[in-house]
């Protein structure tokens, strides 16, 4: 079956430290996105990509870092600019050629501060 | 710029109640418009969507229709029940900036047998 797949699901990072997070889709979507979800709260866009080798910020970029270089995958680094990194980070694609195609979701990472 | 407004919650029904969570947006153009579903500890799902005035949205019992002239995609079920329970999501999407979607900021929905 087609999906996204994020790994790992829970993730802990010590201070100072970056953390990469993973994400991996077999729909052959081209459109590509990170999201940040705090309790009781809705999703903010970190980064998208629209095609491979390019991506653009969202609303909440800094302290984070993507890249894009297989279509397949579109991992997210917390870097340790990020000050409050602890959250639910989802990510989702679409297909990207319209816009009345929804996103899929993976199942989500969860981050927490040691 | 766009936006969604969706209904505070949380929002508590007995079984077999009847639901409405509202939604209205703010687009510019003519955008598609959507309702997902999160249930604990997963990422969000489509439940159901609606491209263009007057379509109507359903599955799993749950139905929406696009009102242009309100602006409006309110979420109705007719009877609930307890593995209802999840928060729900109103979302657009205009074919802008890279089809980003809009999500409003989420009902959290809980059913009681």
């Amino acid at each position: 079956d087609g999906g996204i797949t994020q790994s790992p699901k829970y993730l802990f990072r010590k201070e100072g430290q970056n953390v990469t997070l993973s994400c991996e889709q077999n729909l052959n979507h081209d459109a590509m996105y990170w999201y940040r979800q705090d309790p009781g709260q809705g999703l903010r866009l970190i980064y998208y990509s629209q095609i491979v080798n390019d991506f653009q910020k969202g609303d909440i970029a800094e302290g984070y870092s993507v890249s894009r270089e297989k279509k397949e995958s579109f991992p997210l680094t917390v870097t340790s600019a990020q000050k409050n990194p602890t959250a639910f980070y989802l990510c989702a694609s679409s297909i990207g050629e319209t816009s009345n195609q929804p996103q899929h979701f993976g199942d989500g990472t969860r981050l927490s501060i040691l | 710029g766009d936006s969604v407004t969706q209904m505070e919650g949380p929002v508590t029904l007995s079984e077999e109640a009847c639901l409405t969570i509202n939604c209205t947006y703010t687009a510019t153009g003519y955008p598609s418009l959507f309702w997902y579903v999160q249930y604990p500890g997963e990422g969000l799902q489509l439940l159901l969507k609606a491209t263009k005035a007057d379509d109507k949205g359903s599955n799993k019992g749950f139905e929406a229709t696009y009102r242009k002239e309100t602006t409006s995609f309110h979420l109705e079920k007719g009877s609930v029940q307890v593995s209802d329970s999840a928060v729900y999501f109103c979302a657009l999407s205009d074919g802008t900036g890279g089809f980003k979607t809009i999500f409003g900021a989420g009902t959290r929905l809980f059913v009681k047998a």
